[in-house]
């Protein structure tokens, strides 16, 4: 079956740059959620939605970190004006359930972000 | 808030050896554990969780992790190692009743020598 996609896998941006990150999660799934992972680090919470609703935003590092999920499937993270430090791979996961109930966050394969 | 520590960034082990790799976590409510697995341009995959019940749960791939509440641990072990568990680990948490945010260790990486 499909799992968690995200678009594009490379993406290379010039310091200043917005960026717009794509994540399709598996069809039905309730929770959504952002990761960023550093070179040589674990993935970091950046925020959760469940359905349309973004429930939790406390882990975006900026107001240059904005992210939605407009009908309750799709999501996309935007970073405006893009730093080097922002270069990390993007992790999108999804599961089944909303909050209180404990399921398996599925991920996708990431995005890798380079800001030169 | 919940964290959980991984110590030793990069681990060598004989093909056929055991698989330690260690988790200690801290959460101030009984927690949710979990081990992942990331293997080269892939997305993490759940090798094993611990929710509640049995503390020695058995995953994926002949894994199988440990909950010791007392010791605030989650090891991962696998009794003979094989090439293709050559990936890198990450140990996470969550807490109960919360949005199932994870909060990741380093991650270890495992290199599995023939």
């Amino acid at each position: 079956g499909a799992g968690v996609s995200q678009s594009p896998r490379y993406k290379v941006a010039k310091r200043g740059q917005d960026v717009a990150l794509r994540c399709d999660p598996i069809s039905g799934h309730v929770s959504l959620f952002w990761y960023q992972q550093a070179l040589g680090q674990g993935p970091e919470f950046l925020t959760y939605f469940q359905n349309e609703a973004q429930l939790d935003k406390s882990g975006l590092p900026s107001d240059r970190f904005f992210a939605e999920r407009p009908e309750g499937s799709v999501s996309t993270l935007k970073i405006q004006r893009t730093q080097q430090e922002d270069s990390a791979v993007y992790l999108c996961a999804s599961s089944l359930e909303g909050q209180g109930i404990q399921e398996t966050q599925y991920f996708g394969p990431g995005t890798r972000l380079l800001v030169l | 808030a919940q964290s959980v520590t991984q110590l030793g960034s990069h681990v060598s082990v004989s093909e056929g050896a055991l698989v330690l790799l260690r988790c200690n976590y801290s959460s101030s409510v009984p927690p949710y554990l979990f081990w992942y697995v990331q293997y080269p341009n892939q997305g993490l995959q759940l090798l094993l969780k611990y929710t509640t019940g049995a503390t020695l749960v058995k995953g994926i791939n002949g894994f199988e992790a440990e909950f010791k509440k007392s010791e605030t641990s989650f090891h991962l072990t696998k009794p003979s190692a094989h090439m293709s568990d050559a990936a890198e680990y990450f140990c996470a948490v969550s807490d109960r009743g919360g949005n199932n945010r994870l909060a990741f260790g380093k991650g270890n990486q495992v290199v599995v020598i023939p």
